[in-house]
């Protein structure tokens, strides 16, 4: 067991540029969730897939935010245009599955700043 | 979703036993209660997780009442490494499973 890895660790970029970030779930876990956390607060959800099937998205998933899981284990977080009110620590998250007493992991997030 | 209430932060002190209640007044009946312990630029870390009664592990201890609108997290002989902030969610994960995270509670343990 492995853990869940994520991917970068860091990144700064300049508003308006697109950032892609990586999330490697612990093998054979069905569920996969991304969130995002800033200062001060808790972490927010995201979206969540089951396998492939991406089955619920947060209405702070705007438009220049997509998320995928191809073949149901890495996922992809893709921010386009980024702009300074993305900046915050992106955090995935993966789940054995939908059992009544699962617990998550959650990898180590990646930090976004936006200049 | 119950929607979760914490103490936003407590003190403690080295060696001491430390307890973090959580209320859930509207828990559902298939609903578990986990706890959560994150450190600064670190993603959050299972704790304890419970259904009613006690539960304990190496960690820590979990008290829940028999109406389960409230919980306790009991950390025993607390350390430095144990300043963190500890996040209290419930819900069912067999179904479409959203968790919602709080403010958490910031724990500041002092030698």
């Amino acid at each position: 067991d492995t853990g869940v890895s994520q991917d970068p660790r860091h990144k700064i970029t300049k508003r308006g540029q697109n950032v892609t970030f990586r999330c490697d779930p612990i093998s054979e876990h069905n569920r996969l969730y991304w969130y995002r956390q800033t200062l001060g607060q808790g972490p927010e959800f995201l979206t969540y897939f089951q396998n492939e099937a991406q089955l619920e998205k947060s209405r702070l998933l705007s438009d220049r935010f997509s998320a995928e899981r191809p073949k149901g284990s890495f996922s992809t977080l893709e921010i386009q245009r980024t702009e300074q009110g993305d900046s915050a620590m992106y955090l995935c998250a993966s789940m054995r599955t939908a059992n009544q007493a699962d617990t998550q992991y959650f990898g180590p997030g990646t930090r976004l700043t936006v200049l | 979703l119950a929607k979760t209430t914490q103490p936003i932060s407590l003190d403690s002190y080295e060696g001491q036993e430390v307890n973090i209640t959580c209320s859930h007044n509207n828990i559902a009946t298939n609903d578990y209660i986990t706890w959560y312990q994150q450190f600064p630029s670190q993603g959050p870390r299972f704790i304890i997780q419970g259904y009613k009664t006690k539960v304990t592990n190496e960690v820590a201890s979990l008290f829940i009442p028999a109406d389960r609108k409230s919980s306790t997290l009991s950390l025993p002989r607390v350390s430095l490494s144990d300043t963190a902030v500890y996040y209290c969610l419930v819900g069912y994960t067999g179904g479409s499973y959203i968790p919602t995270f709080g403010r958490g509670t910031s724990l500041i343990v002092h030698p």
